[in-house]
């Protein structure tokens, strides 16, 4: 089956720019989970949605980030204004469902630099 | 914040040896998840544990957890130069219900020496 579909797979953008990541879940998927993965890090999840409605969105910095999941498939993450530290990899990732006891499977990721 | 801590950050073997790397957390868990991560593909699921399981077997890999000491730890037999990449453990904690929602450690990073 396909996995996890990311683009672009790099960015480079200057502070304020704004910048927008898309990800297409492997079909029938119902829950997607966007990542911030800081170099040296684990992933931190940012956001996650059950089909199309947001579950978690604690650690999303609402102030400049924005995501959305259109008809409960594909997804974008927005960043606006771009600040230096937002210079990350951004991970989505789909499970089948929201329960636990399921794994993750993720793409490869969008790098952002912010210079 | 960081759930899980794997210890140690880096370890370098070589080929054929065992490697063993470490997770701790610090909350109650439904499940613990080890997950490879390497430039060629990405982040990958290896193994899922609940927490009403002790031990696990996957292949070459061996998963132990200890929810009385909150810890768990992977091991990686007979170890490939392939296997080479960062080992994140990520938990999901025991709070709302089984959300799936992982709290994923800080790495660590395996190489292993042709």
């Amino acid at each position: 089956e396909a996995g996890v579909a990311q683009s672009p797979r790099y960015k480079i953008i200057e502070k304020r720019q704004s910048v927008a990541f898309w990800c297409n879940p492997i079909s029938g998927h119902a829950t997607l989970y966007w990542y911030q993965q800081i170099l040296g890090q684990g992933p931190k999840l940012l956001i996650q949605f059950q089909n199309n409605g947001v579950v978690d969105d604690s650690q999303l910095p609402k102030d400049r980030f924005s995501a959305e999941r259109l008809k409960g498939v594909d997804s974008t993450l927005k960043i606006q204004p771009a600040k230096l530290e937002d210079s990350a990899v951004y991970l989505c990732a789909s499970s089948p469902r929201r329960q636990s006891f399921f794994e993750q499977y993720f793409g490869p990721g969008t790098r952002l630099t912010v210079t | 914040s960081q759930q899980g801590e794997e210890d140690p950050q880096a370890l370098s073997i070589q080929e054929g040896e065992n490697a063993t790397m470490n997770c701790s957390y610090k909350t109650s868990i439904n499940n613990l998840q080890w997950y490879r991560q390497n430039s060629g593909r990405g982040l990958v699921h290896l193994i899922l544990i609940r927490s009403n399981e002790r031990e696990k077997h996957s292949g070459r890999l061996r998963v132990t957890l200890d929810t009385s000491k909150k810890s768990s730890s992977l091991l990686i037999t007979a170890s490939r130069a392939a296997d080479t990449a960062s080992y994140f453990c990520a938990t999901d904690a025991a709070y709302g219900g089984a959300t799936n929602k992982l709290i994923f450690g800080t790495g660590t990073l395996l190489a292993v020496q042709p």
